[in-house]
């Protein structure tokens, strides 16, 4: 079963907008990964939060986690149009001590971003 | 480096027949995994392994096998191919460092199973 709930299913904006992406999780969790998906293509790694850390930024994605709500945010700003693509929530739910996941992650079902030129 | 790489691209399977298909990683990445996506869906794992030598099952491993004889190398086979195989498999490989972990995806297989 899929470890993640995303929401939106599917968003449609305009260029220069902002983008937000929320996915909700179920197990205790050492990591959440974001992770986006181009048309036909491989998934590309956006960025990784630990389970001690509440917020973080990468260029003009901003990530929040809120581990007593078992959600995570994905904010994009000023969106362009090759930001168009699937974005994933991923959970490392079984990490060791040493907090890697070994590769096994469990994601959610993506929200599809449109952004309109 | 080419990162990780898959093949084939595109493969079509009868009821029954097997096959493999191929990820490698020059990358030197001690962990690999194997996943499908079907439409509309997230990615599910089927098999992972932590090195050479050492594999594991996922979510969804009945109807596949894996063996992992080089750090390099990451084959899934497909034993008995069915419809409800046919899907979008994925390879990928990552690494530990410093607290710090990414993984890389291959460009995928699609599979489609008569």
């Amino acid at each position: 079963s899929q470890q993640g709930e995303e929401d939106p299913q599917a968003l449609s904006i305009q260029e220069g907008e902002n983008a937000t992406m929320n996915c909700s999780y179920k197990t205790s969790i050492n990591n959440l990964q974001w992770y986006r998906q181009n048309s036909g293509r491989g998934l590309v790694h956006l960025i990784l939060i630990r389970s001690n850390e509440r917020e973080k930024h990468s260029g003009r994605l901003r990530v929040t986690l809120d581990t007593s709500k078992k959600s995570s945010s994905l904010l994009i700003t000023a969106s362009r149009a090759a930001d168009t693509a699937s974005y994933f929530c991923a959970t490392a739910p079984n990490a060791n001590a040493g907090g890697t996941s070994y590769g096994k992650l469990t994601f959610g079902q993506g929200t599809i971003l449109t952004v309109h030129p | 480096n080419a990162g990780v790489t898959q093949t084939p691209k595109f493969q079509v399977l009868k009821t029954g027949q097997s096959m493999t298909l191929q990820c490698a990683q020059d990358m030197n990445h001690e962990y690999m995994s194997w996943y499908r996506q079907d439409p509309g869906m997230g990615l599910r794992l089927i098999h992972y392994s932590v090195g050479a030598g050492i594999t594991d099952q996922g979510e969804v491993p009945n109807g596949y096998n894996v063996s992992r004889s080089t750090t390099e190398d990451f084959p899934l086979r497909l034993l008995s191919a069915a419809p409800s195989q046919t899907s979008v498999y994925f390879c990928a490989s990552s690494y530990s460092q410093g607290g710090k972990e990414t993984q890389y995806f291959g460009p995928g297989t699609r599979l489609l199973v008569l």
